[in-house]
């Protein structure tokens, strides 16, 4: 149980373009949603918090009208990356949890964006 | 503010051989803490918690945990390491009074494990 699917794995872009990756939780309903960034070797930089029905929560630095998120339902969040530049080109994470503080996260096997 | 030391960047042990991965926490709180690992191009799989109760905590694939209150540690660890255990492994807290459900990620350690 417990599974995240994340869309698509890959992605390439064309710089100025503007691209979507969705994380839906399959089998429990998620009321929390968290989007990662990784850089190569280097540990998980959390970006933003989305709430089921409300405004996600944005860590310092991470500019809201780039990277929009939407978590209109309780099983799916989507990250759109607006205008991408090479400099956006990363790997993105999803984690869902249903919102018990003893619980793991699970997360999505990720999204590799390459802009060029 | 919760915050999570991997103090090793790497970890190399040889096939059969015991291995441990540290962690140190600092949490406001009674903490709850997770070990994760990443295979390449991966995302996070959940190897094990600990929330409450017997301090060493048994999780997947052999891995288990020691939760040391007094030097707030979380040390992972198994008795005998395989190839196929080479990964990238993460720490996390949580505070357990938080409700936000905010997780806070150690840099992580990359383990090698040679034949």
């Amino acid at each position: 149980g417990a599974v995240v699917s994340q869309h698509p794995s890959r992605v390439i872009c064309k710089s100025g373009t503007s691209v979507k990756i969705e994380c839906r939780s399959l089998d429990f309903q998620a009321t929390t949603m968290f989007w990662y960034r990784q850089f190569p070797k280097q540990s998980l930089m959390l970006m933003a918090t989305s709430n089921e029905g409300s405004k996600a929560t944005y860590e310092q630095g991470v500019e809201k009208d780039k990277f929009l998120i939407n978590h209109a339902s309780l099983t799916l969040s989507t990250l759109t990356v607006t205008s991408a530049h090479p400099e956006d080109s990363s790997f993105y994470i999803c984690s869902a949890s249903p919102f018990r503080v003893d619980s793991p996260l699970h997360f999505g096997n990720g999204t590799r964006l390459t802009v060029t | 503010a919760q915050s999570v030391a991997q103090p090793e960047d790497q970890v190399n042990v040889a096939e059969g051989n015991p291995l441990t991965v540290k962690c140190t926490y600092s949490v406001s709180g009674n903490p709850y803490l997770f070990w994760y690992v990443q295979y390449p191009n991966r995302g996070l799989q959940f190897l094990l918690k600990y929330i409450t109760g017997d301090n060493l905590v048994k999780g997947s694939y052999g891995f288990e945990a020691e939760f040391n209150k007094s030097q707030t540690s979380f040390h992972l660890k198994k008795p005998s390491a395989l190839v196929s255990d080479s990964a990238l492994y993460f720490c996390a807290v949580r505070a357990g009074s938080t409700n936000a459900g905010k997780s806070t990620f150690g840099d992580g350690t990359t383990l090698t494990v040679k034949p």
